[in-house]
This record gives C-alpha cells, sequence and structure tokens, in this order.
C-alpha cells in the first residue's frame, strides 16, 4: 500500500497570507489526524477528521482549520499567518474504527513551512 | 487525563553500546502503546507497538514490554549504530468513545561511531 502522502513538502509564505496543506490517507484509513511540531513545543495536536467530520480538536486558535473529502483526502488551512506557525507540520492517518482493536497512526513525511 | 512521560535527552552513546530511552504512561482503560523513530526531517515512523499487558513489541534490535503494574513501555536496544541516532517518542492511544492519541516530548539519540 502507499503511504501517507503530503504536499507540499515546503513553503514560504510571509506573515498575513494564508495557507492550505494536503494529505492523502492510506487506502482505506478514515481518520486523518493533523500536528504541528517545533522545536519548542514539540509534538502537538491540532485535529483529527473522520468520515468528513472533526472528530476531535487540539487547543489552537480559530486561524486553523481543516476539512476533508468523502475520499478521506484531508487539508488544512492556517489564515493570517504569524511567525509563529513556521513549523513542520504532520499529517497522521488510521482506519479509525471503533472497536476494532488497535487503532495505529501512520505519518506522512510532513510540510515544512517557514514564516518570514 | 493520559498522558506520557518519557525521559529528556538528549542520550549520547557509542557504537554497540546498550539503549535504554524510559517511558512511563498514565491513562484509564487498556490503552496500546507505541515508538516511533524520526529521523532528521521526516515524518515519524512506527517502531514497535503493543496492545496488551506483558505485550512485547519488537523491530530492528529494538524491544519494548508494556508493562502495566509499572505503566511502563522502556525501549531497549542491545547494540546500537550510528544510523540509529534520530528522535525517539513513546505514544499511547486510548479509546473513550474515540480514539486519543498521546505523544511524549521525545527523546534525541545520538550514536558516535
Amino acid at each position: 500500500k502507499a503511504g501517507v502522502t503530503q504536499t507540499p513538502r515546503y513553503l514560504i509564505k510571509t506573515r498575513g497570507q494564508q495557507v492550505t496543506l494536503s494529505c492523502s490517507p492510506i487506502s482505506g484509513h478514515r481518520s486523518v489526524s493533523w500536528y504541528q511540531q517545533t522545536p519548542g513545543q514539540g509534538l502537538q495536536f491540532l485535529f483529527e477528521y473522520f468520515s468528513e467530520t472533526q472528530r476531535n480538536k487540539g487547543n489552537f486558535p480559530g486561524r486553523f482549520s481543516g476539512r476533508q473529502f468523502s475520499n478521506s483526502r484531508s487539508e488544512m488551512n492556517v489564515s493570517t499567518l504569524e511567525l509563529g506557525d513556521s513549523a513542520l507540520y504532520l499529517c497522521a492517518s488510521s482506519p479509525g474504527l471503533a472497536g476494532r482493536g488497535v487503532d495505529t497512526q501512520y505519518f506522512g513525511p510532513g510540510t515544512r513551512l517557514t514564516v518570514l | 487525563g493520559d498522558s506520557v512521560t518519557q525521559m529528556e535527552g538528549p542520550v549520547t552513546l557509542s557504537e554497540e553500546a546498550f539503549l535504554t530511552i524510559n517511558c512511563t504512561y498514565t491513562a484509564t482503560g487498556y490503552p496500546s502503546l507505541f515508538w516511533y523513530v524520526q529521523y532528521p526531517g521526516e515524518g515519524l515512523q512506527l517502531l514497535l507497538k503493543a496492545t496488551k499487558a506483558d505485550d512485547k513489541g519488537s523491530n530492528k534490535g529494538f524491544e519494548a514490554t508494556y508493562r502495566k503494574e509499572t505503566t511502563s513501555f522502556h525501549l531497549e536496544k542491545g547494540s546500537v549504530q550510528v544510523s540509529d541516532s534520530a528522535v525517539y517518542f513513546c505514544a499511547l492511544s486510548n479509546f473513550s468513545g474515540t480514539y486519543k492519541y498521546i505523544f511524549g516530548t521525545g527523546t534525541r539519540l545520538k550514536v558516535l561511531a
């Protein structure tokens, strides 16, 4: 099976702009989670989507939003970018089905966002 | 709430040394436990997992045993190589209506030739 893919791999934006990141999960996986990774804060959970619905949410401002399409692909949007949004954004997919035993997350390579 | 605590890094070892990275957790119910590894410039890769008490996960010479009595999942390897230099994350997955994942802060391992 193909792994989790993320596009683009690198982005450079300026403050105030907005950005959209894309994630294609492993075929058959219905859950997609997004994480922000920075040297200072480590790995922080943004949100999880399952069957086009946001199922879990972390503690990020409303500038961070996401959506999931019927084919389970997901996008994450950050509006009004700030310098502190510079980070590696990771997407992870899993089957996400309750009652089916262990649910293992598989990560993509990430999108490196730099805000100038 | 659920949490994962892992030892602070960086850990610096010589090649062929024995590795232990400590991980303890707090969780209700019966979580699954994971170790992920992140090489420079890449995403996290699943290294091994264990789904119930006394299970041992193993992969690429790494091992970890799910110890419910001590709420631990320590990562070990008998002889590290320079190529093992990476950041290692301990994580748990727990089900409470939906699956939730909790990651530790990561431990950087540097192996010197």
